[in-house]
């Protein structure tokens, strides 16, 4: 499976600040998503990263909140704009395998909004 | 909508034992399940995984199960060591038409091995 890593791993923001989370992946995958998971929580799905083309975000995601870029296909981003601590959760980007259906996740960005 | 979701939030098991972990899922056209093993401070690692056209698939001390008539998974450990210790989610593919390769997970189940 493909070596995925994230940055920052953790951090601590003061609200309506944004950040931007780097995903890298060590070769070129079709398809890269995005998923929340909030404290003690299970995983949510955020949007999926398209390649050369906007992202396609889940109900109740929309890109003003969490804009996505996807340049090339093995980096994406993820921003978190305007924090509040309810933002305040483990950020996860994931690829699909060579079956398309599996996917592989990334160690996650724990951010803590306060 | 239709979801994913697990009996057992919390199971407790003496090392060596054997671990049932379940979970139900209520959308009929799914056609993939995966298994993923989520430790403390790191993201979900693939454990197995299993298509609709079968009802069970072994791994390295681990079995999956798929009942599509009462749709249910589980997820059976062999020998259950410390290091199993973690969250343990189902999630489920709708397929390219259902759900485009999108995943939909489980609450989880806190797996805790005690010696």
């Amino acid at each position: 499976s493909a070596v995925i890593s994230q940055k920052p791993s953790r951090d601590i923001c003061q609200r309506g600040t944004s950040l931007t989370i780097q995903c890298q992946v060590d070769s070129q995958v079709t398809m890269m998503f995005w998923y929340r998971q909030q404290p003690g929580q299970s995983l949510t799905l955020i949007a999926t990263a398209n390649q050369g083309s906007e992202a396609t975000y889940e109900s109740g995601f929309v890109i003003d909140k969490f804009p996505i870029s996807r340049p090339n296909l093995t980096f994406s981003t993820l921003t978190v704009s305007n924090m509040s601590p309810e933002d305040s959760s483990i950020y996860l980007c994931s690829v699909a395998g060579t079956s398309r259906d599996t996917q592989y996740f990334g160690p996650g960005t724990r951010l803590t909004v306060l | 909508g239709e979801s994913v979701g697990l009996h057992l939030p919390t199971l407790s098991v003496q090392e060596g034992d054997n671990s049932i972990i379940n979970c139900a899922y209520s959308n009929s056209a799914s056609d993939y399940f995966i298994w993923y093993k989520q430790e403390s401070g790191k993201g979900p690692q693939f454990i197995i995984d299993i298509r609709s056209n079968m009802d069970k698939r072994q791994g390295q001390r681990v079995t999956v199960l798929l009942n599509k008539t009462v749709k249910h998974l589980s997820l059976q450990i062999a020998a259950t060591q410390p290091g199993d210790s973690a969250v343990y989610f189902c999630a489920e593919n709708f397929g390219p038409t259902g759900g485009g390769n999108k995943l939909t997970f489980g609450t989880g189940t806190q797996l805790k091995v005690e010696l």
